[in-house]
């Protein structure tokens, strides 16, 4: 189907390396998601993207974190000098508009099937 | 964002309705009630969302009460399938980042 992929779906980093985590959103979707979702727990909100724009990056747990999506389609979610507590899933959405102005037209989320993190 | 309070778990038998219940006292004037499910191992899944009005698609149908501090998702049959954790989430649809601040959810579980 069409629908978002990630990969790798699962990556065991040792502690101090660095990982690097790719979505590729639904074809012609404006905006992308990034989330974290610890074990046991909803997702979190990480960083958001309007095309190749970064417009919110407030959820980042650290400056190890940094995304990017240099030409408004294909996302990657970098992690550097992994440490434990970054073991988790990784899930990256997409949507097929974003905001114009003040204004948000709100349409659903759609979710990859996540990358699972274990870092040892 | 406003809260929202779901019961942990729930039970349900195969083909019988579910009325998962969703609380959210605080809910402001531009909050949309969003609803997602997440089966095991997956991503989450839009199931359904709303305003004011009740709210019907294929998977399931919304009540939303008159004052709105509550709401209500409602499979009409549920199947081994849907076992999931659902999840109510408002949403400020005026801001200029669309995320969504999910809780604990609700986990459902079906039995035959």
């Amino acid at each position: 189907g069409a629908g978002v992929s990630q990969s790798p779906r699962y990556k065991v980093a040792k502690r101090g390396q660095d990982v690097a985590l790719r979505c590729d959103p639904i074809s012609g979707h404006v905006s992308l998601f990034w989330y974290q979702q610890a074990l046991g727990q909803g997702p979190e909100f990480l960083t958001y993207f309007q095309n190749e724009a970064q417009l919110d990056k407030s959820g980042l747990p650290s400056d190890r974190f940094f995304a990017e999506r240099p030409e408004g389609s294909v996302s990657t979610l970098k992690i550097q000098r992994t440490q434990q507590e970054d073991s988790a899933v990784y899930l990256c959405a997409s949507s097929p508009r974003g905001s114009w102005g003040r204004r948000t037209v709100s349409y659903e989320q759609y979710f990859g099937p996540g990358t699972r993190l274990t870092v040892t | 964002d406003a809260k929202t309070t779901q019961p942990n778990s729930m039970e349900s038998n195969e083909e019988e309705p579910v009325h998962l219940p969703c609380n959210h006292s605080t809910i402001s004037g531009t909050d949309y009630i969003h609803w997602y499910r997440q089966l095991p191992s997956q991503g989450p899944e839009y199931v359904i969302h709303g305003l004011t009005s009740n709210v019907n698609n294929r998977m399931a149908s919304l009540a939303i009460a008159e004052d709105r501090k509550s709401s209500t998702l409602i499979l009409h049959r549920a199947t081994l399938r849907d076992a999931a954790v659902y999840y109510c989430i408002l949403r400020d649809d005026t801001g200029t980042a669309s995320k969504l601040t999910f809780g604990t959810g609700t986990r459902l579980q079906v039995t035959l």
